[in-house]
């Protein structure tokens, strides 16, 4: 079965930091693209950032640029988000997702969200 | 950037219906088109990708079509278990966007 497990969500004061991991297991972890996705409460989805599968490269959406840092360890089967300068606006559920490698583009796995809170 | 804009963003429909759901680019994205429905308190699910294939498991009522800038979701007969929120996303280039959603909901 192919997991994707988030965690490391919760309550913080806006300015603090957060770190957000996701345990992938099921498949080939390396063979992959990961990204992070977020939805705010009643709202739309909002692509935050990508790593490649061997971690060479990444992408970041303008609102997290300088603030949010992707990476991974392919020898753990595990995806990071480092978030700092947090704001009120990144209040979010965060979704760690899969893309295929090799194939066109989607996102074809998603893990179950872990919920950031920011708030004094 | 590119921007995605889906039409409607709520739709009222009945067991049966055909609907068809609109995302439309704000420049050409080729077929790097993905859809995605959502239920209430849960992921997202992947319905179609490149536009028009389908994703393994979903059922043949769902249907993608479209190229560069227009592109449509159809549901050729509405079921139970269809009403969600549907998003489009362009995964043509980064940083990848979502369209604000199309809620169907039961008329």
């Amino acid at each position: 079965q192919v997991h994707l497990v988030e965690s490391g969500g919760g309550v913080v004061q806006p300015g603090r930091s957060l770190r957000l991991s996701c345990a992938a297991s099921g498949f080939t972890f390396s063979n992959y693209a990961l990204h992070w996705v977020r939805q705010a409460p009643g709202k739309g989805l909002e692509w935050v950032a990508d790593v490649s599968k061997d971690g060479s490269n990444k992408f970041y959406a303008d609102s997290v640029k300088g603030r949010f840092t992707i990476s991974r360890d392919n020898s753990k089967n595990m995806l990071s988000l480092q978030m700092n300068s947090l704001r009120p606006e990144d209040t979010a559920l965060y979704y760690c997702v899969r893309e295929p490698v090799g194939t066109p583009p989607a996102f074809d796995v998603w893990g179950q969200g872990t919920m950031v809170t920011v708030s004094s | 950037d590119i921007q995605m804009t889906q039409s409607p963003s709520s739709v009222s429909a009945s067991v049966g219906d055909r609907v068809t759901i609109t995302c439309r680019a704000s420049q050409d994205i080729s077929r790097w088109l993905v859809w995605y429905q959502q239920k209430p308190g849960t992921a997202p699910k992947l319905l179609i990708y490149a536009a028009s294939s389908l994703q393994s498991g979903v059922p043949s009522r769902f249907s993608g079509s479209g190229s560069g800038t227009e592109f449509t979701l159809t549901i050729s007969s509405l079921q139970p278990e269809d009403f969600a929120t549907y998003y489009c996303q362009q995964a043509n280039s980064f940083p990848y966007s979502f369209g604000q959603g199309t809620k169907l909901e039961i008329k």
